[in-house]
């Protein structure tokens, strides 16, 4: 069966800093990948997806970037943090041909 | 482009009686319906989904979901609430062949509280 790992579980960072979240999924191959968060336990806002190595797509620019040096590895990274990048962070993962999407557990980043 | 709204923040109900949990959505052409739930600091669960068929779709935990196309609505609904069915509940669309993203885009959630 398929899981889907993300770590750190809980990350405190101050502002100004680096961030790296990392998120992996096993048992499949060649998943599509989402990054997301989630501000306030409310809706969730798109940062970026993935159908393949290499390639990314974002939905929000500002001072977050992603990357997939592997099939199933899927990483968020910014090189300075902003107290508005607080909040829940989640990955998701989608067989190509199936419809609905797996999610993590998440990691809640506290920028201070 | 497509939509969701779930008209309540909140639904209060108690346990032992059903719950309904609205969304109504837009998106060209047929929609992919999905709804997720949400447990306190964790991340979201697969529910139940509606494709093709059936407009009564069933899902985990005894939750089913409707279809209504001249109503474009998805509600969620359970004949018998437990107080461990509160979570934060999403719906979300997405587009099928026919037109639409095929990114899903999420509901803001409404937070289902069961009183014992």
């Amino acid at each position: 069966s398929q899981t889907i790992h993300q770590w750190p579980a809980t990350l405190v960072q101050p502002v100004g800093s680096p961030l790296s979240l990392e998120c992996t999924v096993e048992g499949t191959s060649n998943p599509n990948l989402y990054w997301y968060r989630q501000a306030a336990g409310r809706g969730l806002q798109l940062l970026f997806y993935s159908v393949g190595i290499g390639q990314i797509s974002s939905e929000v620019p500002q001072n977050l970037s992603a990357s997939r040096p592997q099939d199933r590895q899927f990483i968020l990274s910014s090189k300075k943090l902003l107290l508005s990048d607080s909040g829940f962070y989640l990955c998701a993962w989608r067989m190509g041909l199936a419809y609905e999407q797996y999610f993590g557990p998440g990691t809640r980043l506290t920028v201070t | 482009a497509q939509s969701v709204a779930q008209p309540e923040d909140q639904v209060n109900v108690a346990e032992g009686n059903p719950l309904t949990v609205k969304c109504t959505y837009s998106v060209s052409g047929n929609p992919y319906l999905f709804w997720y739930v949400q447990y306190p600091n964790r991340g979201l669960q697969f529910l139940l989904k509606y494709i093709t068929g059936d407009n009564l779709v069933k899902g985990s935990y005894g939750f089913e979901a409707e279809f209504n196309k001249s109503q474009t609505s998805f509600h969620l609904k359970k004949p018998s609430a437990l107080v461990s069915d509160s979570a934060l509940y999403f719906c979300a669309v997405r587009g099928g062949l026919s037109g639409g993203s095929y990114i899903p885009t999420f509901g803001r959630g409404t937070s289902l509280i069961v009183h014992p």
